[in-house]
């Protein structure tokens, strides 16, 4: 079993569709993390959290709603999404946002979206 | 823009030789370093961390540091087909602290 756990694994929904992906770290960590994945582009930083208060929106559109309601798990809100959207979604944890220690991140398995 | 930038390769190595992969950053305050190794339609996991200047071998691996020239190396000794996949350097920024910065990947093919 890993230490952060992500469903669904895949999902295709439409443009006009609503949806969530849900993330569980059971590391004990008190950081979470979205990342964004496209093809041939380094992974892009979303969204972070420390404690369940969010210190970073990486200009992110409005289309992508996150929610922390504790410091174990982390949901992205899916809404009017487009096919450029379409990606690899990676949740990741760290124990904390130390400059030097304890900020390695551990990655979910992905949620791979595709947006018709 | 604070960049890690890595050769995208297709690196190939023959099994048994050491692959050489290369990583340069342009946040002179980053002060942690890390290389992941992503397997095709997997998600990328830690191979190793290092934070200070030199050496750190762990195994079959060691990453080198050097931040006066800004460049971060993972050689693999005794590559293995199971080694081919795409390595991701990413570095962490002093500003803001929690920024992790990733490189684009390098792709790795070890040729039995």
């Amino acid at each position: 079993e890993t230490g952060v756990t992500q469903t669904p694994r895949h999902l295709v929904m439409g443009m006009t569709n609503k949806k969530s992906l849900k993330c569980e770290q059971h590391l004990g960590h008190n950081a979470m993390y979205w990342y964004k994945q496209s093809a041939k582009k380094p992974l892009e930083l979303m969204f972070v959290y420390s404690l369940e208060e969010r210190v970073e929106n990486n200009s992110v559109p409005s289309r992508f709603s996150p929610e922390c309601p504790n410091s174990s798990h982390l949901f992205l809100h899916l809404h009017t999404l487009q096919p450029e959207d379409s990606a690899l979604y990676l949740c990741a944890s760290s124990q904390d946002l130390g400059r030097v220690s304890g900020n390695t991140i551990y990655f979910g398995e992905g949620s791979w979206l595709t947006v018709v | 823009q604070k960049e890690v930038e890595q050769n995208s390769g297709p690196l190939s190595v023959p099994e048994g030789a050491i692959a050489s992969l290369n990583c340069t950053y342009s946040d002179r305050g980053s002060q942690s370093f890390f290389w992941y190794r992503q397997y095709s339609g997997k998600s990328p996991e830690l191979i190793m961390f290092i934070y200070s200047n030199g050496d750190k071998e762990d195994g079959r691996f060691t990453a080198q540091l050097n931040k006066a020239s800004q460049y971060v190396s993972l050689l693999i000794r005794d590559s293995q087909p199971s080694d081919s996949a795409t390595y991701l350097c990413a570095g962490r920024g002093y500003t803001g602290g929690f920024k992790t910065i990733f490189g684009a990947g390098t792709r790795l093919f070890v040729k039995a």
